[in-house]
């Protein structure tokens, strides 16, 4: 199955930019899509943004169109997640999660999740 | 986007009973050339991420116990487990991965009675 580790969470003020990374190991990490998912405190799940296996594929959620950018590294079995212009409902846990199915460039479910890295956006 | 609503909000069943959570699509995630529903349950314990329970709206994941079951078609699916455990208490999240956004439902929180 393969895990995945976040980092790169903290406080922020608002406007200012953050970049979240995620290392995965255990799996052959430029078969699978990548995705971030994200889950404010006490609510429910919400898709951010898919790279497709091969990087050439990249989709987003209209809450994050324009401000985040997901990329990854094929080379160093990492994906991040740079995020401008950061807005206080940007405040969530942040998931890295693997795709479930090979060599997609949308279509996915989620099968593996790493525990996530706190990103808080306050004055 | 497809919206994805989940019934009910909570539910509180008792120890070897069956629990059944509904899911609705607000379109079809029926994909007619794959034959295929794409549609997901997830199960996120408190504290700790989702983990994937079932995928393609039936086929359960990889280690998940049988009495995790997951049915339907079209926009409308329900996740059953048939007999409940302790270890069950969770939130439990269906999602549809036909189309971008993917889309998760509202969550359901089960309890025990």
């Amino acid at each position: 199955q393969g895990q995945v580790v976040e980092s790169g969470g903290g406080v922020v003020q608002p406007g200012r930019s953050l970049r979240l990374s995620c290392a995965a190991s255990g799996f052959t990490f430029s078969s699978y899509a990548m995705h971030w998912v994200r889950q404010a405190p006490g609510k429910g799940l919400e898709w951010l943004a898919i790279i497709s296996y091969d990087g050439g594929d990249k989709h987003y959620a209209d809450s994050v169109k324009g401000r985040f950018t997901i990329s990854r590294d094929n080379s160093k079995n990492t994906v991040s997640l740079q995020m401008n212009n950061l807005r206080p409902d940007d405040t969530a846990l942040y998931y890295c999660v693997r795709g479930a199915f090979e060599h997609t460039t949308s279509i996915d479910a989620f099968s593996v999740w790493g525990q996530g890295t706190v990103v808080a956006v306050s004055s | 986007d497809i919206v994805m609503t989940q019934s009910p909000h909570s539910l509180a069943v008792s120890l070897g009973e069956r629990a059944t959570i509904n899911c609705k699509a607000s379109q079809s995630v029926f994909y007619n050339s794959r034959n295929k529903d794409f549609l997901a349950w997830y199960q996120q314990k408190p504290g700790q991420p989702p983990k994937l329970l079932i995928y393609w709206a039936s086929t359960r994941e990889s280690g998940v116990p049988d009495r995790f079951a997951g049915s339907g078609s079209g926009t409308d699916f329900t996740l059953t487990i048939s007999s409940l455990q302790a270890e069950d208490v969770a939130t439990y999240y269906c999602q549809q991965y036909l189309n971008t956004p993917l889309t998760f439902g509202g969550g359901t929180k089960l309890e025990i009675k």
